[in-house]
Parts: structure tokens; C-alpha cells; sequence
């Protein structure tokens, strides 16, 4: 199964907002509101940002929100700061009871 | 607050089995509302899951197809743990595997992620 599609590099400045986009298919995020979005610094393992598409686990900044169209699905960062600069994924449960990522985004903020 | 500790050999050979374990603290392995999940990551193939295990009345194993011939994720009740072991290894099999709870459909808490090369 392929990887869920997102763009390799996205970059704003601070203050700024930022969208990040993760493309599956009707067999994935298409098909479930079971999107996830994960932020990893470097050498740091990835960490829980959204899940369920739009919903923030405790302790995530209301600057991260999420949204899905069809089989596309989002990630917008507003009022960008320094340390929003990391790599993000996606993730999605498909119809073969199996999990997909996405193949990861790296945000700089400029 | 829930901690994952992951074990295991950060060398396996060529043909070989990986095997790794995740320890849980602040949770149960039977819980009825998480599941139990290894991911690995690695330059050439990114973030990669691997499967999962879960309690639902019974016990649920689901595998990435790419690995599933060769992969067995199993918990361990009696020392609130699972694990996972990856049978016949190449190169390719080389990654930073994490060991992670998910609940809703999203990893909450994770291991802290070992480095496995597989090399003679």
C-alpha cells in the first residue's frame, strides 16, 4: 500500500500560517475520519498533534487544526513560531485494518 | 502517566529474527480502549507501521502487509508488555523501531525508539 502523498518541504514566516496537505485515497482517508498528524524534532520520537482529523490531545496549542475535503486532508499551523520547525506526518487507518504515513513534511520557519 | 520502555539487541544478523519488547507502565496490555503498536523509521522508507495488538473481549493482531509473512506482534499479560519479532531480516530491515499505545486512532504515548542494524 502506498504512502499517504504530502509535500516534502513547507516554509513560512513567523507569525504567518501554514498548510500542509496529505493526500490518500477513498480506501484510506477517503473512507474514515481517522486522520492523524504527528510533529518530530530531530532525534526526538514523533508526537500526537491531531487525531480523529480535528481533535488536539491535551497540551497541543490551538495554533495546530486540522480539516479534511474528500480523500485530502490538512494541517494548518497559524501564528507560526521558531519551534514549529520540525518534520510532520500523516497517518490514516484504511479498510484493510492496516495504518499508512504519509511521507513526511519539513517546515522551516524563515 | 502512561511510559513505554523498549528492549532489545541493537544488532541482528543477515536471515535472522529481530526481536524486541515494550514494557508499559501507567496502562494494561488488555486495556479495552488502546491498542499496542510498532513503527519503525528509517531515511529510505520514512515512518512505517509495522502492526498492533489489542483486547476487545479477545485478543486482535493486525500487520502491515508488507511485513506480515514474517511478523509477530504478541502481549504479554503477565508482565503488562508486548512484543514484536521480525522474522528472516535483510538490511532493509534497519530502522529506529518504536514501540507506541494509540486510543482513537491516534499514538499518544511512545517509546523512546532503538536503533536496529541488521548486518553480519
Amino acid at each position: 500500500q502506498s504512502a499517504l502523498t504530502q509535500p516534502a518541504s513547507v516554509s513560512g514566516s513567523p507569525g504567518q500560517s501554514i498548510t500542509i496537505s496529505c493526500t490518500g485515497t477513498s480506501g484510506d482517508v477517503g473512507f474514515y475520519n481517522y486522520v492523524s498528524w504527528y510533529q518530530q524534532h530531530p532525534d526526538k520520537a514523533p508526537k500526537l498533534m491531531l487525531y480523529d482529523v480535528t481533535k488536539r490531545p491535551s497540551g497541543v496549542s490551538n495554533r495546530f487544526s486540522g480539516s479534511k475535503s474528500g480523500n485530502t486532508a490538512s494541517l494548518t499551523i497559524s501564528g507560526l513560531q521558531a519551534e514549529d520547525e520540525a518534520d510532520y506526518y500523516c497517518s490514516s487507518y484504511t479498510i484493510s485494518s492496516t495504518v499508512i504515513f504519509g511521507g513526511g513534511t519539513k517546515v522551516t520557519v524563515l | 502517566q502512561v511510559q513505554l520502555q523498549l528492549s532489545g539487541p541493537g544488532l541482528v544478523k543477515p536471515s535472522q529474527t529481530l526481536s524486541l519488547t515494550c514494557a508499559i507502565s501507567g496502562d494494561s496490555v488488555s486495556s479495552n480502549t488502546a491498542a499496542w503498536n510498532w513503527i519503525r523509521q528509517s531515511p529510505s522508507r520514512g515512518l512505517e507501521w509495522l502492526g498492533r495488538t489489542y483486547y476487545r473481549s479477545r485478543w486482535h493482531h493486525e500487520y502491515a502487509e508488507s511485513v506480515k509473512s514474517r511478523t509477530i506482534i504478541s502481549p504479554d499479560t503477565s508482565k503488562n508488555q508486548f512484543s514484536l519479532q521480525l522474522n528472516s531480516v535483510s538490511p532493509e530491515d534497519t530502522a529506529i523501531y518504536y514501540c507506541a499505545r494509540d486510543i482513537d486512532a491516534g499514538c499518544d504515548y511512545w517509546g523512546q525508539g532503538t536503533l536496529v542494524t541488521v548486518s553480519s
